[in-house]
């Protein structure tokens, strides 16, 4: 597609319950980034993708929360038992290439991930 | 640890009162710092890469400059559609975990007013 494309644009769960983020990337980057952004805190870094790989889990703040590449494409963050410090919106970002000659990143819209 | 500090946290100007941003780096081995635009309720939107000290970019009314300690984000006669968050990011060289990540900053907040 012409950018990245995540899905929901918004989400509201009951705490407790699981929830799935989907993230298209731009067609051939080969590099994807999950972040989150929480009211007026900056961008916190959640995982970063080569290809199918995780080669960086960093920043997953706890094994609540995992993440999947399949085909080197579509990417799923998906939170299981959610609580409401997890409310957030949760931004996916491709760049074509990573690691030694990683170039800039492009973003999604987000998905608004609200937790009652 | 990377560091990235940006100020002021907020900026009010007039239609066409030009000014600039700043971004306060602490990062071994910069491999790239980054600013973005970011929207009420949207993702940040790509600005500039800059690379070395001394490199410059410049598009429409915004101007980036880079030294070994900070960039700054010049605003010329900016108008009220440049009002957004202008967020910096920074990039550390790959290899261990650290595969490229960008850390960013808290962000500035611009109004402009007509």
């Amino acid at each position: 597609g012409a950018g990245v494309s995540q899905s929901p644009s918004n989400k509201v769960t009951e705490k407790g319950k699981d929830v799935e983020l989907r993230c298209d990337p731009i067609s051939g980057h080969t590099a994807l980034y999950w972040y989150r952004q929480s009211l007026g805190q900056g961008l916190e870094f959640l995982i970063y993708f080569q290809g199918n790989s995780a080669p960086d889990k960093s920043g997953l703040p706890s094994d609540r929360f995992s993440a999947e590449r399949t085909g080197g494409s579509v990417s799923t963050l998906t939170i299981q038992r959610t609580q409401q410090e997890d409310s957030a919106v949760y931004l996916c970002a491709s760049s074509l290439r990573g690691g030694i000659m990683n170039t800039e990143a492009f973003f999604g819209q987000g998905t608004r991930l609200t937790v009652v | 640890e990377d560091q990235v500090t940006q100020s002021p946290e907020a900026l009010r100007l007039q239609e066409g009162e030009s000014s600039s941003l700043n971004c306060s780096y602490t990062v071994s081995g910069l491999r790239g710092l980054f600013w973005y635009r970011q929207d009420p309720g949207k993702g940040p939107e790509f600005l500039f890469t800059l690379y070395s000290a001394g490199e410059e970019k410049e598009k429409e009314r915004l101007k980036a400059t880079l030294t070994k300690k900070e960039s700054f984000l010049h605003i010329t006669a900016p108008k009220p559609e440049d009002s957004a968050t202008y967020l910096c990011a920074v990039r550390r060289p790959s290899g261990g975990t650290s595969y490229g990540k960008l850390t960013f900053g808290q962000g500035t907040i611009l109004t402009v007013h007509p």
